[in-house]
């Protein structure tokens, strides 16, 4: 059975620190990882990531995927309460796209 | 302006009474899914459809059906709703029919509570 977990669940922080966020897999047929924010309505698309090794970047959000180990992490450096939301890490294996069960990240002022 | 739209966005329905959410994406995707998000559960693929007469089950199906007879529209339909199948529900579509390449984008969601 396919896999995806994240972790931390949730996470508390101040404004300004930096985030690492975690995602482990076990899924037959990989294809492509991706990250979303998911703010009180629709996921939101960040990253997808299919090479490793590669990070992708935008602005302060950066992450990197390691096919040999089977994980992914998601950076935010400077965090900002805007950031507070939660954070889905998604697997595609096949033709379906398997989520974790997010982790809930709160930036207080 | 390129979107999935899913209607109603909110519903309050009654145990058996067969109902239809719609999905709707101007984007001329191929891949288009349907997914519930329940506290604690995450997100859970139900069906998804590679193309117009293509369907498939994912991780819950019981309890729903789905239909592609045109590329843009894929609705999920409850023939005789549950209180279990009380929950949030998202469309989502992604361009290719090779999906991993391109990432999928959602609905806005449609609250669904069956007393």
């Amino acid at each position: 059975e396919d896999k995806v977990v994240q972790s931390p669940l949730s996470l508390v922080v101040h404004e300004g620190d930096t985030v690492t966020l975690n995602c482990s897999y076990e899924v037959t047929n990989f294809r492509s990882l991706l990250w979303y924010k998911q703010e009180k309505k629709a996921p939101t698309f960040l990253f997808m990531l299919t090479s490793s090794g590669i990070e992708k970047k935008s602005g302060r959000l950066s992450s990197i995927l390691d096919k040999k180990e089977l994980f992914s992490i998601l950076n935010i450096t400077a965090t900002q309460t805007g950031d507070s939301a939660v954070y889905l890490c998604a697997v595609f294996s096949g033709y379906a796209l398997n989520f974790g069960k997010g982790t809930s990240l709160l930036v207080t002022p | 302006e390129a979107q999935v739209t899913q209607n109603p966005r909110y519903l309050i329905t009654v145990t058996g009474k067969k109902l239809t959410v719609t999905c709707s994406q101007n984007m001329n995707h191929e891949y288009m899914s349907w997914y519930r998000q329940d506290p604690g559960l995450g997100l859970r693929q139900i069906y998804y459809s590679m193309n117009v007469e293509v369907t498939d089950k994912g991780d819950v199906p019981e309890g729903y059906k789905v239909s592609r007879k045109e590329k843009r529209n894929f609705p999920l339909i409850l023939e005789s709703p549950s209180p279990n199948q009380t929950s949030l529900y998202f469309c989502a579509s992604s361009l290719t029919q090779g999906v991993g390449n391109s990432p999928l984008h959602f609905g806005n969601g449609t609250r669904l509570t069956v007393t």
